[in-house]
């Protein structure tokens, strides 16, 4: 079946390291998005690519950094730069969409929950 | 800039009882709207969406309206379930921004049976 992976479900890190959370898709989609979601709030966006080898910063990259060297894969480094990291991540992708085009659904996997020892 | 308010839950209510969440936007543009839900432990579902004025979405017993001369979205549901519980995002995309979403806080719905 058609979908968006996230691994692993569950992610516990000690302060000072860096990991990495994995994003995969084999819907066919161009762009992929990661967003932070802290108790109680909505979703914030931390990276943004439209496109392989290429990707923009969202709202609040500072402390993340991602790679898009494949279609279906876009992960993300929580880097010790992030000062409070502890939150669920989630993934999603959607088709692309030219200037003046609908809108094209964003698919969400089911998220990441890091947490910071 | 862009913004999503919603109204900040929980909201708590018995088995078939009329639901209404609250949405209001502001925009540069014309803007899409839409309503995801999310439970436990998962990720977001799309569960409706509209693209104009007066536009209403509708899905599983759920209904919005577009409504441009007051900014809201408001989600509403005729006899809530408790398999309804999950907490529900509104959403707006503008037409020059790709598929990027703008995102409320959220609104945390608990049903009883």
């Amino acid at each position: 079946d058609g979908g968006i992976t996230q691994s692993p479900k569950y992610l516990f890190r000690k302060e000072g390291q860096n990991v990495t959370l994995s994003c995969e898709q084999n819907l066919n989609h161009d762009a992929m998005y990661w967003y932070r979601q802290d108790p109680g709030q909505g979703l914030r966006l931390i990276y943004y690519s439209q496109i392989v080898n290429d990707f923009q910063k969202g709202d609040i990259a500072e402390g993340y950094s991602v790679s898009r060297e494949k279609k279906e894969s876009f992960p993300l480094t929580v880097t010790s730069a992030q000062k409070n990291p502890t939150a669920f991540y989630l993934c999603a992708s959607s088709l692309h969409r030219d200037r003046g085009g609908s809108y094209n659904e964003q698919f969400f996997g089911p998220g990441t929950r890091l947490t910071v020892l | 800039g862009n913004s999503v308010t919603q109204m900040e839950g929980p909201v708590t209510l018995s088995e078939e009882a009329f639901l209404t969440i609250n949405c209001t936007y502001t925009a540069t543009g014309y803007p899409s709207l839409f309503w995801y839900v999310q439970y436990p432990g998962e990720g977001l579902q799309l569960l409706l969406k509209a693209t104009k004025a007066d536009d209403k979405g509708s899905n599983k017993g759920f209904e919005a309206t577009y409504r441009k001369e007051t900014t809201s979205f408001h989600l509403e549901k005729g006899s809530v379930q408790v398999s309804d519980s999950a907490v529900y995002f509104c959403a707006l995309s503008l037409n020059n921004a790709g598929n990027m979403l703008t995102f409320g806080g959220g609104t945390r719905l608990m049903v009883k049976p």
